[in-house]
């Protein structure tokens, strides 16, 4: 049982483009929702969270999108370049610190000059 | 400041021997979560632990793995008798102890491949 499910499985971009990554959760109890980048050989690192009192969160060229209703979130990624090349995570907790996340399987995101 | 540090960063066993994974926490955080990564997926939990206290072990395989974290020393995973299918990525996270709305900050990670 996927409690976080992830799409797409790998991007290809053009520098410059909009990257965007979705995902679907199934818990109604979820409350906190991350996004994670991770280079080859490196750990996850956080970019970017959000609560579900607000429908988007912006912080430079990244912004989530969220959609309680549906159970969906988004990263979008404006005008991405060649180093945002990496993998990014979807994640949920039930509570926003000291709780185990879930995550999805992972986006596979190149950008292409 | 350094941030959280696991080691070994690699480690080959063969099969049937132990693993011991290491991992000690940011200055000042208090609880520990490890996670596994197997090839193409992504992270899985297994174990959520504060100090001498294991929280939450609802991800761990119900046997041959342990994990604790003393009072002094680093966050050790144990693996006993491994197989080739616990190859994988194992990643350590930490967060301070003061609770709500607070960041768990990830390691860089050991890649265990059994043999």
């Amino acid at each position: 049982q996927q409690q976080v499910k992830q799409s797409p499985q790998s991007l290809i971009v053009q520098k410059g483009g909009i990257s965007i990554i979705n995902c679907a959760y199934e818990n109604t109890a979820f409350d906190y929702f991350p996004w994670y980048q991770q280079f080859p050989g490196k750990g996850p690192a956080l970019l970017i969270a959000i609560r579900p009192d607000v429908s988007e969160k912006k912080e430079g060229r990244f912004t989530i999108s969220f959609n309680k209703s549906a159970k969906q979130f988004s990263l979008h990624i404006m005008d991405s370049q060649p180093g945002d090349s990496a993998t990014y995570f979807c994640a949920a907790s039930k509570r926003w610190g000291n709780t185990p996340l879930v995550f999805g399987k992972g986006t596979r995101l190149s950008v292409i000059a | 400041n350094a941030g959280v540090m696991q080691n070994p960063r690699h480690l080959v066993r063969r099969r049937g021997q132990e693993a011991r994974l290491r991992c000690s926490p940011m200055k000042g955080h208090s609880h520990v979560y490890w996670y596994r990564q197997l090839p193409e997926e992504g992270l899985k939990f297994m174990v959520y632990l504060q100090k001498e206290n294991i929280i939450d072990e609802s991800g761990m395989p119900k046997e041959r793995f342990s994990a604790e974290f003393p009072k002094e020393g680093p966050s050790i995973l144990r693996i006993q008798q491994v197989v080739r299918g616990d190859s994988a990525a194992y990643f350590c996270a930490s967060s301070p102890p003061d609770g709500a709305n607070t960041e768990a900050f990830f390691g860089q990670g050991t890649r265990l491949t059994v043999v």
